[in-house]
């Protein structure tokens, strides 16, 4: 089945350590997104990338970094400089950049310990 | 700016209809949405209305859009205990063609009662 894949599920990061979220996609879809998630707010865009070794930055990118050196996979690292990383994670990928339908993935809840 | 406001919380029977409301700033929006977003998952697309258009029904499910008052609606008809979710209205501007960026709501939890 085509989809979204996000992993791990759960996450847990030691302060001041860098940590690497995960997501493929086999839906052949050329933009991919990554979305930050805290309680009581809506979605806000760190990073999207239209196509393979192409990404930028969106409203919330400080303390975040992206690669996208194959169209399947747009992995995520936090940064120690991410001065409050615990929220949920999600992924998305849409056939094109400004196509109609995005699709989601699961999500990944990081939390710092 | 462009912004996006729903209200947190509604409360329905099993069986009513279920309307949730969401408002928009940005008048050059494109593409309207609905996701809807059940307990640790990821977000599910509902249904999306473009701007010329002022009604969209799928099913159970009826999208208005005034796009004068720039006020979205979406209605749930005999609203089921699987419908408990958090519904997000999104938007697209037309500034946005080129990245694809969605705005958000916070996202209304609709909780059902049997």
């Amino acid at each position: 089945d085509g989809g979204i894949t996000q992993s791990p599920k759960y996450l847990f990061r030691k302060e001041g350590q860098n940590v690497t979220l995960s997501c493929e996609q086999n839906l052949n879809h050329d933009a991919m997104y990554w979305y930050r998630q805290d309680p009581g707010q809506g979605l806000r865009l760190i990073y999207y990338s239209q196509i393979v070794n192409d990404f930028q930055k969106g409203d919330i990118a400080e303390g975040y970094s992206v690669s996208r050196e194959k169209k399947e996979s747009f992995p995520l690292t936090v940064t120690s400089a991410q001065k409050n990383p615990t929220a949920f994670y999600l992924c998305a990928s849409s056939i094109r950049v400004g196509h109609t339908e995005a699709f989601f993935g699961q999500g990944t809840r990081l939390t710092v310990v | 700016g462009e912004d996006v406001e729903q209200s947190l919380f509604l409360s329905v029977r099993e069986g009513d209809s279920s309307v949730i409301n969401c408002t928009y700033t940005d008048s050059s929006s494109t593409y309207l949405y609905w996701y809807k977003q059940e307990p640790g998952a990821g977000l599910q697309l509902l249904t999306y209305i473009f701007s010329n258009m002022d009604m969209k029904q799928d099913q159970r499910l009826t999208v208005l859009l005034n796009k004068k008052d720039k006020h979205l609606s979406l209605r749930i008809a005999d609203t089921q205990t699987g419908d408990s979710a958090i519904y997000f209205c999104a938007e697209r501007g037309s500034g946005s063609s080129n990245t694809g960026k969605l705005i958000f709501g916070q996202g209304t939890t609709l909780q059902v009662k049997p």
